[in-house]
């Protein structure tokens, strides 16, 4: 099984509709970053929680939110979706120790707003 | 505030040859520097990291990067490209310590042809 595992894989929805996507892992890490991939932007920070109590906005957080209802789980929540939320979605999970700058990656959720 | 540029959003190269992906950063702090890959519908993986260690960074899959503080560059080399090399590669730049966080460069595609 994944250490990193996010639901859905895919996602079709229209505009205006609330989205969630959930991220679960399996890797004890304390700290849990949401991403967004778009081609030729790379990877962009949306949100990052460095334990259970700590929600941080990252560099595009607008029209996002997000809950950590454990220390295994992290979702991403889009409130309102639009078209150019469309994009591949990734968790990504650290720990606080000595590796804490090696982020362990799912394997994505490609969101299609239309 | 940090940053990376990666020169060349596509880099082809024959079996074999040298692959050579380039990498500049900014960082108002010394830097912690990561290579991280991305193959075909997964998520990213580790290839290498430096963090104020040896300059010479060896990674995984025979790739290694050197640090050059003069020339603010991590550029990413492999002697032979093989053909499973092919995938996306990011830079990535934190400032390290306990507020760790992570900015991607926008990615360079490596294609290897036989």
């Amino acid at each position: 099984d994944a250490d990193v595992t996010q639901t859905p894989r895919n996602r079709i929805t229209k505009t205006g509709k609330r989205i969630m996507l959930e991220c679960s892992q399996t890797k004890g890490h304390d700290r849990m970053y949401w991403y967004r991939q778009d081609p030729g932007l790379g990877l962009r920070l949306i949100y990052y929680s460095f334990d259970v109590k700590d929600i941080n906005k990252g560099e595009i957080s607008d029209g996002y939110s997000v809950s950590r209802q454990a220390q295994a789980k992290f979702s991403l929540s889009l409130e309102s979706a639009i078209p150019n939320q469309t994009a591949l979605y990734f968790c990504a999970t650290s720990d606080s120790g000595e590796t804490n700058e090696k982020l362990f990656f799912g394997s994505g959720t490609q969101l299609s707003v239309l | 505030a940090q940053s990376v540029t990666q020169l060349g959003s596509h880099v082809s190269v024959s079996e074999g040859a040298l692959v050579l992906l380039r990498c500049n950063y900014s960082s108002s702090v010394p830097p912690y520097l990561f290579w991280y890959v991305q193959y075909p519908n997964q998520g990213l993986q580790l290839l290498l990291k430096y963090t104020s260690a040896a300059t010479l960074v060896k990674g995984i899959n025979g790739f290694e990067a050197e640090f050059k503080k003069s020339e603010t560059s991590f550029h990413l080399t492999k002697p032979s490209a093989h053909m499973s090399d092919a995938a996306e590669y990011f830079c990535a730049v934190s400032s390290g310590g306990s507020n760790y966080k992570l900015t991607f460069g926008k990615g360079t595609l490596l294609t290897v042809n036989p």
